[in-house]
């Protein structure tokens, strides 16, 4: 069975730092990857998406993430954090398997003070 | 455009008890639909998903059982509640295929007594 790992619980950066989540899965097949987020109060939400092509995928609000197939990771990274993005967030992924089934991580709260 | 309704938002319910969930979703027709379970620090787990109605696939052993009366209709259910089942319960839905996201509800917090 698949797993996904998110090493960072808890992290707390000022505004303007940069941010990098990891994300490590254990599949060694061919799979598609996925960011999510949950703002405080909101729906859990795509941030971003990897399928083939580039590596690198940019998502939505300046969030980018890099799969690296030679280390089965698939990290997020922002270059200047704002408050707003203070939130918890999840690695998921799949396996091209037919029913769409996702494997999350455990997440990661981020905090961001102003 | 798509929307996916979950009811109730909160439910506060004694051991023993029976549950059951409703996840409806409007706008697109043979949806996958999934139930998840959040936990504090463990992420989202899979409990059930279907990918058609009456079809229903269930990832992990529990408490709990699920239902597709209708195309757009999920059902969570349990005879007899545990404390066990305590948790943030997740409906979503896709349209099918590894390539498409899935679209998350807003959620019903369940707490048993």
């Amino acid at each position: 069975a698949q797993s996904v790992s998110q090493h960072n619980h808890h992290v707390i950066l000022s505004e303007a730092a940069s941010l990098e989540l990891g994300c490590n899965y254990s599949y060694g097949g061919t799979v598609n990857l996925f960011w999510y987020v949950q703002y405080p109060g909101q729906h859990l939400q795509l941030l971003l998406k990897y399928f083939s092509g580039d590596p690198l995928v940019k998502g939505i609000k300046g969030f980018e993430a890099e799969f690296i197939k030679s280390k089965f990771s698939f990290n997020l990274r922002k270059p200047s954090v704002q408050w707003s993005d203070t939130a918890e967030y999840f690695c998921a992924v799949n396996d091209g398997n037919a029913g769409n089934m996702l494997t999350f991580g455990g997440g990661t709260r981020l905090m961001v003070k102003p | 455009s798509q929307t996916i309704h979950q009811w109730p938002a909160t439910l506060v319910q004694p051991v023993g008890s029976p549950l059951s969930l409703e996840c409806t979703v409007e706008g697109t027709s043979n949806p996958n639909l999934y139930w998840y379970r959040q936990a504090a620090g463990r992420g989202l787990q899979l409990l059930f998903y279907s990918v058609g109605i009456g079809q229903i696939s269930s990832e992990v052993p529990q408490n709990l059982s699920a239902s597709r009366p209708q195309d757009r209709q999920f059902i969570l259910s349990s005879k007899k509640l545990l404390l066990s089942d305590s948790g943030f319960y997740l409906c979503a839905w896709s349209s099918g295929g590894a390539l498409n996201e899935q679209f998350f509800g807003p959620g019903t917090r369940l707490t048993v007594l």
